[in-house]
């Protein structure tokens, strides 16, 4: 079955710019979730998303946001990009947050210049 | 707060064994995951600890004990693929819903 698959796979924007990022999980699978991964930092849990609601949120502002529609796909949108978002975002699809297995996708790899 | 330690770095020879530690001080404790990462690539699910113990698969093994907050990753008859980052994330359920909560990673290089 198809993997995870995340667009674009590579994206640059300027400072103050917005960006949309796209994530379609493995079929059946209804729980999407986001991280912001940078080398100092590692893996930084943005937000999950099931059946279309946001259920956990991770410390970012709130220029970080994100959606997920009825086929589960699911975006999220930085605005007013910074410098320092420049980054690779994963998503995870799993059946469930208590799944005791998540796949993910390659990322997207975002530079802010 | 949430706190998941691992050495940054490792080395070891190809064919040997490698154990790669994790620490965690977490809330909601419900569940161990490790993951495999090569440069450029998505993580790889490695294993799931839930139970202290021990579980093996192929190659790969991972202990946990729940109460000293405390997993490894062991790695045998190592091989140059083998060489990526080892990433310990902690499930938590703090806050009533389920989230990963991943360590820095070990960067591990297999030499000849």
């Amino acid at each position: 079955k198809a993997g995870v698959t995340q667009t674009p796979r590579y994206l640059i924007k300027t400072r103050g710019q917005q960006v949309t990022l796209s994530c379609s999980p493995i079929s059946g699978h209804r729980s999407v979730s986001w991280y912001q991964q940078t080398p100092g930092q590692g893996l930084q849990f943005l937000f999950e998303y099931f059946s279309e609601t946001q259920r956990n949120k991770g410390n970012f502002p709130g220029r970080f946001s994100g959606r997920q529609f009825s086929n589960s796909r699911s975006e999220m949108n930085v605005s007013t990009l910074e410098l320092g978002d420049s980054a690779l975002y994963l998503c995870a699809s799993s059946l469930g947050s208590g799944a005791t297995e998540a796949f993910f996708g390659q990322g997207t790899r975002l530079t802010v210049v | 707060g949430q706190n998941i330690d691992q050495p940054t770095e490792m080395t070891a020879t190809e064919g040997a064994i490698v154990q790669i530690n994790c620490t965690y001080q977490t809330s909601g404790f419900n569940g161990l995951f490790w993951y495999q990462q090569h440069a450029g690539e998505a993580p790889t699910f490695l294993s799931y600890n839930v139970l202290d113990g021990l579980e093996e698969k192929g190659r790969f093994s991972s202990f946990l004990s729940r109460s000293k907050g405390y997993s490894y990753l062991l790695l045998k008859e190592l091989q140059m693929k083998d060489s990526a980052s080892y990433l310990c994330a902690v499930r938590s359920d703090s806050g009533g819903y389920n989230k990963l909560i991943f360590g820095a990673g070990t960067r591990l290089a297999v030499h000849p």
